[in-house]
């Protein structure tokens, strides 16, 4: 079946510039999570969605990052006025969490950011 | 605060040789613990997982981990590796009888493996 997906796949900025990073969660699927991937780390948490409602997020590390999940579906981050510092790759996961069930986090391939 | 601790960067074992990676945590709690592999290019994919009972856990593609209380370590193993699993690993933990919350990842071990 569908993974999640993501995209663009690659993208990259100019300082300053806007970007806009889409995920796909599995169908169904009613938590999502956005982490961020520096170069040689591992993923760092920056936020979480259940369906709509954005319940955590402690992990943007700037009022320039902002995420949205509208119909609680399809999800976007947006980072505004991109810094080279922002250079990572933005993994999105999708989990079915159903009481008392497995907690499994569903990974898609990311988008590497690159911001010159 | 919850952290992870993967002590080995960087690994090279042979083929068909035994692998360990080590991974410990810090939580006032025991955590829900977890193992996930990422190959370059590919999304982390999840190997296994622990929540409670049997401390020896059996994952997918031959890995097992065994969960130690008294040392808050998570170490993945694997029998006999194959070139197919040079790839980085991530152990990860999350907050106890929590559905939905997010994962505190190690900064990971790379695999290489020896023909």
């Amino acid at each position: 079946g569908a993974g999640v997906s993501q995209s663009p796949r690659y993208k990259v900025a100019k300082r300053g510039q806007d970007v806009a990073l889409r995920c796909d969660p599995i169908s169904g699927h009613v938590s999502l999570f956005w982490y961020q991937q520096a170069l040689g780390q591992g993923p760092e948490f920056l936020t979480y969605f259940q369906n709509e409602a954005q319940l955590d997020k402690s992990g943007l590390p700037s009022d320039r990052f902002f995420a949205e999940r509208p119909e609680g579906s399809v999800s976007t981050l947006k980072i505004q006025r991109t810094q080279q510092e922002d250079s990572a790759v933005y993994l999105c996961a999708s989990s079915l969490a159903t009481r008392g069930g497995s907690y499994e986090q569903y990974f898609g391939p990311g988008t590497r950011l690159t911001v010159t | 605060a919850q952290s992870v601790t993967q002590p080995d960067i960087h690994i090279t074992v042979s083929e068909g040789a035994s692998l360990e990676l080590r991974c410990n945590y810090s939580y006032g709690a025991t955590p829900y613990l977890f193992w996930y592999v990422q190959s370059p290019g590919q999304g982390l994919q999840l190997l296994l997982k622990y929540f409670s009972g049997d401390t020896l856990v059996q994952g997918i593609k031959g890995f097992e981990a065994e969960f130690k209380r008294s040392q808050s370590s998570f170490n993945l193993r694997k029998p006999s590796v194959h070139w197919s699993d040079a790839a980085e690993y991530f152990c990860a933990v999350a907050p106890p009888k929590s559905s939905g919350d997010k994962l505190t990842f190690g900064t990971g071990t790379r695999l290489a493996v020896r023909p």
